[in-house]
């Protein structure tokens, strides 16, 4: 599969405990992105890479959240202290910069769904 | 910041007919607006996607027409079949050369095929 993986693909926590995500994108793209999804809600976004620059976070993010993309390639995105309200899909998706065009599609993966008991 | 609303949050038609979902969007320099498709447990999935220089864009039974002046764009499905039931979203962004906005979805739209 040449799509985009993250794992696990499920995760159960007790609050307070802390968690990680990891994500590969597609091997040519080389940005990055988290999002997370609630029941019934799109996707939410989290936070954006391109090559190992964060470039951008949402206010969602909150100082629990950490997100790394060290070599360009893979992302994890760490939770710490988790509280029930961290329970979600986090989705990555990543896509190739089209240069002077701009705009691109993104592609995500089957993410990672997140329960804090 | 970017705003996104879609409507209906569920849509049920007859298989074999049309089905119609709008979004409307706050930014008027959003320039990006990519509908995807997510079945139950699965990943979104990219269907079609319009760019603002166009007004309208279609793939086989899928339509998207972008209303810049009222900030809207529409997805339209004709001839529907079982497998178009799933969950809809809307989506538009900022897109520029040399940097990226991150998408703001809508809420979804249920749409479900009657047999």
């Amino acid at each position: 599969d040449t799509g985009v993986s993250q794992d696990p693909r499920h995760k159960i926590t007790k609050r307070g405990q802390n968690v990680t995500f990891r994500c590969d994108p597609i091997s040519e793209h080389n940005r990055l992105y988290w999002y997370r999804q609630t029941l019934g809600q799109g996707p939410e976004f989290l936070t954006y890479f391109q090559n190992e620059a964060q470039l951008e976070k949402s206010r969602l993010l909150s100082d629990r959240f950490s997100a790394e993309r060290p070599k360009g390639s893979f992302s994890t995105l760490e939770i710490q202290r988790t509280e029930q309200g961290d329970s979600a899909m986090y989705l990555c998706a990543s896509s190739s910069d089209l240069g002077l065009r701009g705009n691109e599609k993104l592609f995500f993966g089957s993410g990672t769904q997140l329960s804090v008991l | 910041g970017e705003n996104v609303e879609q409507h209906p949050s569920t849509l049920s038609v007859q298989e074999g007919d049309s089905a119609v979902i709008k979004c409307t969007y706050s930014d008027s320099a959003s320039n990006y607006f990519p509908w995807y498709k997510q079945e139950l447990g699965k990943r979104p999935q990219l269907i079609i996607d319009i760019r603002s220089n166009v007004g309208e864009k279609k793939d086989q039974r899928i339509a998207v027409t972008l209303n810049k002046t009222a900030k809207h764009f529409s997805l339209h499905i004709t001839e529907t079949q079982p497998e178009d039931s799933a969950v809809y979203f809307c989506a538009a962004s900022k897109r520029s050369g040399g940097g990226a906005d991150g998408l703001t979805f809508g809420k979804g739209t249920h749409l479900i095929i009657q047999p």
